[in-house]
Parts: C-alpha cells; sequence; structure tokens
C-alpha cells in the first residue's frame, strides 16, 4: 500500500544548527514527492518538489529511491523555518497523500 | 490571483446534526480535492474531482458524507449525521492538473480550511 512515513512529531533545534527531517515513502510506481509547509496562521503551501532539484528557503531534498527516503535538509535554521512539515507523495492519479507531519521548532 | 476560497471557517454543531462546507477553487483549475485533518495527523483526502467528475473517493466514508462539484467549478462537502470524530479541519485544495494530461508541477492549492466541532 502507498504510505509516506515522518518518524519525528517533533524536532527541535537552535538557530544556526542544521537540520534534517526524515521521510521515507512506499509506492510501487514512479514516486513524485514533494514537501509542503505551514506556517503558524497560515495555510498549508508547497515547499519544494523532488524533480524540481531546487534549494528553497535554503532546504533541500534529495529522492533516494534504494533507501525509499526524500529527507529534507538545512544546514543552518533560522527562527523563521519554526511550521509543520508534510512530506506527500503523488500517485499516477493525481492523488497527493501526506505524512503525519514533523513540527519543526527553531529555538533563537 | 485570488486564493483558493472556503466556508466558513469554524463550525461547532451537536453530533446527529448536518454541516456544510463549500469551496470556491482557483479559476480555471480542473481538479479539485477535499482533505479531512484530524488534530495532530497528516491530511487526509476524502475526494478528488476532475471538472465534475469523481477521480477517487475511496475514503469517504459514503454512509455520512457526501461532496458535489456539479459545475466542475465550486464544490459542497456534507456531513449528515455528523459525529464526535468528525471534529476535524476540512481543506479544500486546487490544481491545474489533469490526471494522465501533461506533466506539470503537480502543485496543490489550498484554502484556509473550515474548522468543525462536534459536541
Amino acid at each position: 500500500a502507498q504510505r509516506v512515513t515522518q518518524p519525528e512529531k517533533l524536532l527541535s533545534v537552535f538557530k544556526g544548527a542544521p537540520v534534517e527531517l526524515k521521510c521515507n515513502y512506499s509506492y510501487s510506481g514512479s514516486p513524485e514527492l514533494f514537501w509542503y509547509v505551514q506556517y503558524s496562521r497560515q495555510r498549508l503551501q508547497l515547499l519544494l518538489r523532488h524533480i524540481s532539484r531546487e534549494s528553497i528557503k535554503g532546504f533541500t531534498a534529495d529522492l533516494n529511491k534504494g533507501e525509499t527516503s526524500f529527507h529534507l535538509k538545512k544546514p543552518f535554521a533560522q527562527e523563521e523555518d519554526s511550521a509543520m512539515y508534510y512530506c506527500a507523495l503523488i500517485m499516477n492519479t493525481d492523488k497527493l497523500i501526506f505524512g503525519t507531519g514533523t513540527r519543526l521548532q527553531v529555538f533563537p | 490571483e485570488a486564493g483558493v476560497a472556503q466556508s466558513p471557517r469554524y463550525k461547532i454543531i451537536e453530533k446527529r446534526q448536518s454541516v456544510a462546507f463549500w469551496c470556491n477553487p482557483i479559476s480555471g483549475h480542473a481538479t479539485l480535492y477535499w482533505y479531512q485533518q484530524i488534530l495532530g495527523q497528516g491530511p487526509k483526502l476524502l475526494i478528488q474531482f476532475q471538472n465534475n467528475g469523481v477521480v477517487d473517493d475511496s475514503q469517504l466514508p459514503k454512509d455520512r458524507f457526501s461532496a458535489e462539484r456539479l459545475k466542475g467549478v465550486d464544490s459542497t462537502l456534507k456531513i449528515q449525521p455528523a459525529k464526535l470524530e468528525d471534529s476535524a479541519v476540512y481543506l479544500c485544495a486546487s490544481s491545474p492538473r489533469l490526471a494522465g494530461g501533461l506533466f506539470d508541477t503537480g502543485e496543490l492549492f489550498f484554502g484556509e480550511g473550515s474548522r468543525l466541532t462536534v459536541l
């Protein structure tokens, strides 16, 4: 069955520390993966997608098909990065399924 | 560009009552999604429309939930009768992407959500 797993409910770091939010997926087809973010009192919005291989707000994520992972990384966390982060998998019918989310807290 | 609009933002009802949520997607977006997000969990897809047809409703509790998108534009999600476990935020999202169509970004645009409390 298709599934997205985010093992950490909460990740707390200090400003300037590296951040890695873990995401593993299970999908028999060719995966298309995303990270969505929800800042306090804002809408859920796209952060980045694996096909773009882009860095957004200093975040990057690499798809590792061997480990079925799509971890989100940032070398130096900022206080404004504090938010809920959701890893998501889109299937061939455009059905987007989400993980349970990880709350990132960045302390000053 | 106007975003996805949802109403009402908040609703409190007693169990066994009914409730309806409305969503107006971004103009021109073919695909519309309704998600249920229970506190502490990720969004769960309830139903996906492409234009006015249903693409996926496998996780919609059809004995009490219904949804329609009659003209392929706005959509309504109804719960009747509501149960305590239906307390959640109901998110609507839209995408210009067509299933099986040309590859594009796959980005979903979300509304602010409708928070339902069932007492």
